[in-house]
């Protein structure tokens, strides 16, 4: 089945560590998407990407870091940057305004 | 300037009991999609539909609804006889950025059905 698979499910990242969330699609969706969503709000567009080797910043970029080697593939770096990382991340993947798949998320906790 | 509004934090109903969730959008242009999504417990967002801006015919899928009215920026999601099952966050977004899909969402409506 196609879909979109996110891991881990749920991640600890000490203080000063950089860590790095994983997202895969075989849905050969051209754009994916992270974001992020913390408790009583929406969803905050942290990163995109339209196209192999191609990302742009979303609305709150600053403390994250992404790639997009393959298709497939949209990996999203929280680095220690990232002043409140704790938060809950979601990646999506979509083509041509039909709607986001989304992935079931992970759940980032600082200790 | 995009925006999507959803004023209901919270709804609580009883179960068999209709509800409305509200979602108000902004946009300066005139072709945009609207879209709703569930989140239940297990966090991950289920695309229930999308509507374009020249589509105002409303819509029924079962239990679920559609509004879309273009006079009052508005496209509500109403369950008629709710179930238990429909408890989750319900998530209304806005889509009109001509190069990307990019999605603008609202802060999302709690649904709470009781037995």
């Amino acid at each position: 089945d196609g879909g979109i698979t996110q891991s881990p499910k749920y991640l600890f990242r000490k203080e000063g560590q950089n860590v790095t969330l994983s997202c895969e699609q075989n849905l050969n969706h051209d754009a994916m998407y992270w974001y992020r969503q913390d408790p009583g709000q929406g969803l905050r567009l942290i990163y995109y990407s339209q196209i192999v080797n191609d990302f742009q910043k979303g609305d709150i970029a600053e403390g994250y870091s992404v790639s997009r080697e393959k298709k497939e593939s949209f990996p999203l770096t929280v680095t220690s940057a990232q002043k409140n990382p704790t938060a809950f991340y979601l990646c999506a993947s979509s083509m041509d305004r039909g709607g986001y798949t989304f992935g079931s998320g992970t759940r980032l906790t600082v200790v | 300037a995009q925006k999507v509004t959803q004023a209901q934090t919270e709804i609580s109903v009883v179960e068999k009991e209709d509800v409305t969730l509200d979602c108000v959008y902004e946009t300066r242009d005139t072709t945009y999609y609207l879209f709703w999504y569930k989140q239940p417990p297990s966090g991950e967002l289920v695309f229930l539909i999308r509507r374009n801006s020249f589509d105002e015919q409303n819509e029924i899928s079962g239990r679920y609804s559609w509004n879309f009215q273009k006079s009052t920026s508005s496209f509500n999601f109403t369950i008629t006889a709710s179930q238990v099952v429909d408890s989750a966050v319900y998530f209304c977004a806005l889509s009109d950025d001509d190069n990307t899909d990019k999605l603008i969402f609202g802060t999302g409506t709690r649904l709470q059905v009781f037995p």
